[in-house]
């Protein structure tokens, strides 16, 4: 099975600051329809988890700007600029090229 | 407006079958896949499986032997069944709706402990 690997279990920032999430994977997510099958999700306490990002860098429907998604092959990041309190949540990548679909272990930002 | 909502016992004995209702609106189970995903407390998402618009399913190859996936497309109703579980199938059992390779809708979550 393909096995994402996010490094940081948490990132501690400030509000207004810039964070890389990274989200590597053990082979290439890239189809034969030249899309990547690698997304980003969001998990509040209280809140149904949330996709923010598919095919590696489009932005879901109602997603703010400061998501930004990035990466190919087999290394993705989520860029989440000028980082407002309710972005403190657990990260999650998921890629769905290959079943088993399989999930980073997430990534906490926590506040500094 | 899309809405998945996952309802069943939240008590289940040791070596017993979880059984899981995920009711959807707003979209169709016979035009998009629904899958499941679990997560223990405190930790992090694992995908169990999923049936697909045309009625076939999917399984994580680690819980196949136990799983069972079937949907009801007059009510809009997708059914998790697990048997044999043990302690560690404790969670929160969520459905999500996929399109274009990503879960777009999720529902709350179920919490489902597993103890005698």
């Amino acid at each position: 099975q393909i096995t994402l690997t996010q490094q940081a279990e948490s990132l501690w920032i400030s509000p207004g600051e810039r964070v890389s999430i990274t989200c590597r994977a053990s082979q290439s997510l890239l189809y034969t329809d030249g899309k990547h099958y690698l997304s980003w999700y969001q998990q509040r306490p209280g809140q149904t988890t949330k996709a923010l990002i598919y095919h590696a860098s489009v932005r879901t429907d109602g997603v703010p700007t400061r998501f930004i998604g990035s990466g190919s092959g087999t290394e993705f990041t989520l860029s989440i600029e000028h980082v407002q309190p309710e972005d403190f949540a657990i990260y999650y990548c998921l890629q769905t090229l290959k079943s088993p679909y399989t999930f980073g272990a997430g990534t906490k930002l926590e506040l500094k | 407006q899309v809405r998945l909502k996952e309802s069943g016992p939240r008590l289940v004995q040791p070596s017993q079958t979880l059984s899981v209702t995920c009711t959807v609106s707003g979209f169709s189970i016979t035009t998009y896949h629904v899958s499941w995903v679990r997560q223990p407390p405190g930790k992090g998402l694992e995908w169990v499986g999923g049936i697909w618009k045309g009625g076939s399913t999917d399984y994580n190859s680690a819980l196949k032997s136990r799983l069972s996936i079937t949907r009801d497309t007059s009510k809009n109703q997708v059914f998790l069944k697990m048997n044999s579980l043990q302690t560690d199938d404790t969670g929160t059992y969520y459905c999500a709706k996929q399109e274009g390779g990503h879960f777009d809708y999720w529902g709350q979550g179920v919490m489902v402990t597993v103890s005698s």
